[in-house]
């Protein structure tokens, strides 16, 4: 299987900073690269499919970009609505895999 | 609106079997693949498996972990998917996500719990 990592496992950070989180996958998966957030207790919500493009009704201050095995999510200006686990998913060899996870927490 | 609502959870031995459903509304249920996710209590997302639609020939992917003991089905009619699982282990204690779609999923359900205890 693909193995997916992210870093950081936790980043804190204050409302109104750019927040980046990366996902490196363990072959090329070109850009079938999905990314999801959750909150506590509830469903992951899609924000990103295919490495950059936002997922309808998705804030824009969200985007997605790289290819091959390097890919960043990157929060232009947080909010204190984007508290939560940020999961990277791969789609290009079965099985699907998901990253451990990233916690941004607002300082 | 698409609404996904998983139902079946709960307490169950080890070795024995439970029977997740997955009901739909507010899309065209028959041209959709529909997959199952977990999540294992305080830990990350586990891809369990997928079936496609009947245009894709209605097949079935499953993850290493569960592949013998879970199957994946569905109902058209019903705007329904299943997960049966048997021989359920202690490890797969988990959240079960019923999700739309078979690369990404853009629409989850609430989750169900899952408990495999004796």
């Amino acid at each position: 299987d693909i193995q997916m990592t992210q870093s950081p496992s936790t980043q804190s950070a204050s409302v109104g900073d750019r927040v980046t989180i990366t996902c490196r996958a363990s072959q090329s998966i070109s850009s079938r690269l999905a990314w999801y957030q959750q909150k506590s207790g509830k469903a992951p919500k899609l924000l990103i499919y295919q490495a950059s493009r936002l997922e309808s009704g998705v804030p824009s201050r969200f985007s997605g970009s790289g290819s091959g095995t390097e890919f960043t999510l990157t929060i232009s200006s947080l909010q204190a609505d984007d508290f939560g686990t940020y999961y990277c998913q791969q789609y290009s060899s079965y099985s699907w895999t998901f990253g451990q996870g990233t916690k941004v927490e607002i300082k | 609106e698409v609404q996904v609502v998983e139902s079946g959870g709960g307490l169950v031995q080890p070795g024995r079997s439970l029977r997740l459903s997955c009901t739909t509304s507010g899309f065209t249920f028959g041209d959709y693949a529909m997959s199952w996710v977990r999540q294992a209590p305080g830990k990350g997302l586990e891809w369990v498996g997928v079936m496609r639609s009947k245009a894709y020939g209605g097949t079935t992917e499953y993850a290493a972990s569960v592949k013998g003991r879970f199957t994946i089905s569905r109902d058209d009619s019903k705007t329904t998917a299943y997960l049966q699982m048997n021989i359920l282990k202690t490890e797969d204690t988990a959240v079960y996500y019923c999700l739309r779609g078979r690369e990404y999923f853009d629409y989850w359900g609430q989750g169900t719990l899952v408990t495999v205890s004796s």
